[in-house]
């Protein structure tokens, strides 16, 4: 069983449109993350959740908007798309807030032409 | 100062050889420390926990320095396999905590 899933794992669209990436974990955790890695393979931060309420929100452009509907679900959707969203993102989860080890989701891998 | 800054690398060892790799990290309210390894095109996979007193997971071994603000991951008799990306994760103390990863260190072990 994956403990966390994202779908879709490729996501190529043009500029302008606006697309959903959804995230599912197993694992019983309470708190859900999502991260953009670039081209230079920097990992960072977005946003976070803690039992469906948002905790941290990383100066993201409000053209990002994280939900969750329940504390094993979080979604992201993306206004606007721009060149510059092209990236992977990563879908996380870990126990608590308490600094705990997070576990990953495989990725969406964005592309905006 | 970087939050956690690594070594970028990239590291070529040939297989057998022992390779270290070092971190340091600039909030002194840090209380929990990763390595993370991540395999081309892959996610973020969590390879041991850092404490205090060090601790080893079979070849490969951990060490944090608090006082230094440094931590450490050692590989002894590296394998083919073991050629990924290696990131230093430090949590950021302050309201909620969150992880705040390095770059990543380059390893790539050659035959």
């Amino acid at each position: 069983d994956t403990a966390v899933s994202q779908t879709p794992k490729y996501l190529v669209t043009q500029m302008g449109n606006d697309k959903s990436i959804k995230c599912e974990q197993n694992l019983g955790h309470d708190t859900m993350y999502w991260y953009k890695q670039d081209s230079k393979k920097f990992l960072k931060i977005m946003f976070s959740y803690n039992n469906k309420e948002l905790i941290i929100n990383e100066t993201v452009p409000n053209r990002f908007s994280p939900k969750s509907p329940d504390k094993a679900h979080l979604n992201l959707h993306i206004n606007s798309l721009e060149l510059g969203d092209s990236a992977v993102y990563f879908c996380a989860s870990s126990l608590g807030t308490g600094g705990y080890e997070q576990y990953f989701g495989p990725g969406t891998r964005l592309t905006v032409t | 100062r970087k939050e956690v800054e690594q070594d970028p690398g990239p590291f070529n060892v040939p297989e057998g050889a022992t390779v270290a790799f070092n971190c340091t990290y600039s909030n002194s309210a840090s209380q929990s420390f990763f390595w993370y390894r991540q395999d081309c095109r892959k996610e973020p996979k969590l390879l041991m926990s850092v404490y205090s007193s060090g601790n080893e997971d079979g070849r490969f071994t951990a060490q944090l320095n608090r006082a230094s603000q440094y931590i450490s991951l050692l590989i002894r008799d590296s394998k083919l396999s073991d050629s990924a990306t290696y990131l230093c994760v430090v949590n950021w103390a302050g309201g909620y905590n969150k992880l705040i990863f390095g770059a990543g260190t380059r390893l790539a072990v050659h035959p």
